[in-house]
C-alpha cells in the first residue's frame, strides 16, 4: 500500500505571496491532518480535516487555511506569506482520527519564504 | 491542556549501549501515547504505540510501557546501533484531538 505522498517537496516563495501544499492519504483513510514543524516551536497542529470537514483547529492565524477532497486529498494554503512561515509542513493520514489510530506521516514539503 | 515532556537532548551513546528516553505526560483522560522516530531529511515514522495503561508497545528492539501512575512512556533498547541515530519524539492523542508532541530528542550513536 503506498505511503503518504506530499507534493511538492521543496518551494522557495518569498514573503507576501501564497503557497499550496497537497497532500495524499494512504488509501481508505479518512483523517487528514496538518503539522507544522520549526526547530524553535517544534511539531504545531494546523488543522484536521475528516470526510471534508474541518473537525480540528490548532492555533494558528487566518492565512492559514485547508480543505479536503472527495476522495481524501487535501490541501493546505497558506496567504501572505511570512518569513516565520518557513517551516517543515507534515501532512499526516488515518482511518477515522481517533485518539487510538495511528496517523502515517508523510515526507513534507520544506518552505523556504525570503 | 495535554502536554509531554521529554527527555531533553542531544543523547550521545556508543554502539551496543542501553538506551532510556524519559517521557512524561500531563493529559485530563486516558491518552493513547506513541513514539516517533525522524531520520534526517524525514518525515515522521510511527515507531511504538500503547493505547491503555499498561500496555508494551515494540518494535525493532524497542519498547515502552504506558505507566498511568507515574504517567510516563519512557523509551529503552537494549543494545543501540549506528542506524537508531535520528530524532524521537513522544506523543500523546485522545478522543478525536490532535497528536500533542515533546520536543524529540536528538540521538546520536557513536560506532
Amino acid at each position: 500500500k503506498a505511503g503518504v505522498t506530499q507534493t511538492p517537496r521543496y518551494l522557495i516563495k518569498t514573503r507576501g505571496q501564497q503557497v499550496t501544499l497537497s497532500c495524499s492519504p494512504i488509501s481508505g483513510h479518512r483523517s487528514v491532518s496538518w503539522y507544522q514543524q520549526t526547530p524553535g516551536q517544534g511539531l504545531q497542529f494546523l488543522f484536521e480535516y475528516f470526510s471534508e470537514t474541518q473537525r480540528n483547529k490548532g492555533n494558528f492565524p487566518g492565512r492559514f487555511s485547508g480543505r479536503q477532497f472527495s476522495n481524501s486529498r487535501s490541501e493546505m494554503n497558506v496567504s501572505t506569506l511570512e518569513l516565520g512561515d518557513s517551516a517543515l509542513y507534515l501532512c499526516a493520514s488515518s482511518l477515522q482520527g481517533t485518539g487510538g489510530d495511528t496517523q502515517y506521516f508523510g515526507p513534507g514539503t520544506r518552505l523556504t519564504v525570503l | 491542556g495535554d502536554s509531554v515532556t521529554q527527555m531533553e537532548g542531544p543523547v550521545t551513546l556508543s554502539e551496543e549501549a542501553f538506551l532510556t528516553i524519559n517521557c512524561t505526560y500531563t493529559a485530563t483522560g486516558y491518552p493513547s501515547l506513541f513514539w516517533y522516530v525522524q531520520y534526517p531529511g524525514e518525515g515522521l515514522q510511527l515507531l511504538l504505540k500503547a493505547t491503555k495503561a499498561d500496555d508494551k508497545g515494540s518494535n525493532k528492539g524497542f519498547e515502552a510501557t504506558y505507566r498511568k501512575e507515574t504517567t510516563s512512556f519512557h523509551l529503552e533498547k537494549g543494545s543501540v546501533q549506528v542506524s537508531d541515530s535520528a530524532v524521537y519524539f513522544c506523543a500523546l492523542a485522545q478522543g478525536n484531538e490532535k497528536l500533542t508532541f515533546g520536543t524529540g530528542t536528538r540521538l546520536t550513536i557513536i560506532p
